[in-house]
């Protein structure tokens, strides 16, 4: 059973750009969180989705930020226009149900230059 | 209200020696307390965790310390390994509410052979 997948796990980005974080959960994990993490800091919560539903996007910064989980296919993060500020580790986890352990990947590094 | 502080920032011990690792919540909401142990290029993995109703959970070299009453909850690492060299972060969940979980700042630590 192949753990939580995120790709790329490496993103370089110019100012201005567009970055897409994908993250496919467990098998039968139907519950995605994403998390930030600046270097020398813990991981700070950006949203929880569920299958095509927002539940929880009070992390999300209110510009530029957004992210699905559609019927089909992994979860996706995308951040428009990206600042340096942007540069992070982005984790997403997974969990079967609410209340569940949650599973994380091993992240996607983002560096924007 | 909604912080989680984690203390030491970093610690270097022998092996063999016991790590302690210390947290402190202000919201008595909170009602789920799991560490989490990252190492580097890595995302965290569930170590254990604690609910309010126990004062102590052991596994292995592992141990959480629970007291509801000053709010902090610490880790204990008995006989520190080398390969136990990694950042440690606790966190907290709030009862009833979102799955997000909000995390101390981590503790990087060093087991020196």
């Amino acid at each position: 059973n192949a753990g939580v997948m995120q790709n790329p796990r490496h993103l370089v980005r110019r100012r201005g750009q567009e970055a897409r974080l994908r993250c496919s959960p467990m098998k039968g994990h139907s519950h995605v969180y994403w998390y930030r993490q600046l270097p020398e800091e813990g991981l700070k919560f950006m949203v929880y989705l569920q299958k095509e539903n927002i539940i929880d996007e009070s992390g999300m910064p209110k510009e530029r930020f957004s992210a699905e989980f559609p019927k089909e296919g992994p979860s996706i993060l995308r951040i428009q226009q990206v600042v340096r500020g942007d540069s992070a580790a982005y984790f997403c986890a997974s969990s079967p149900a609410a209340g569940g352990q949650a599973f994380f990947g091993q992240g996607t590094r983002l560096t924007v230059v | 209200q909604q912080q989680v502080k984690q203390s030491p920032q970093s610690l270097i011990i022998q092996k063999g020696g016991i790590s302690i690792i210390n947290c402190a919540y202000e919201n008595t909401a909170f009602d789920y307390f799991p560490w989490y142990q990252q190492f580097p290029g890595k995302g965290p993995a569930l170590l254990i965790a604690i609910r309010p109703d126990v004062s102590e959970k052991k596994e292995g070299r592992f141990t959480i310390s629970f007291n509801k009453s000053a709010k902090q909850f610490s880790l204990h690492i008995m006989d520190s390994q080398p390969g136990d060299s990694a950042t440690y972060f606790c966190a907290a969940k709030l009862q009833g509410g979102s799955e997000k979980l909000v995390f101390g700042k981590g503790m990087k630590l060093t087991v020196n052979p």
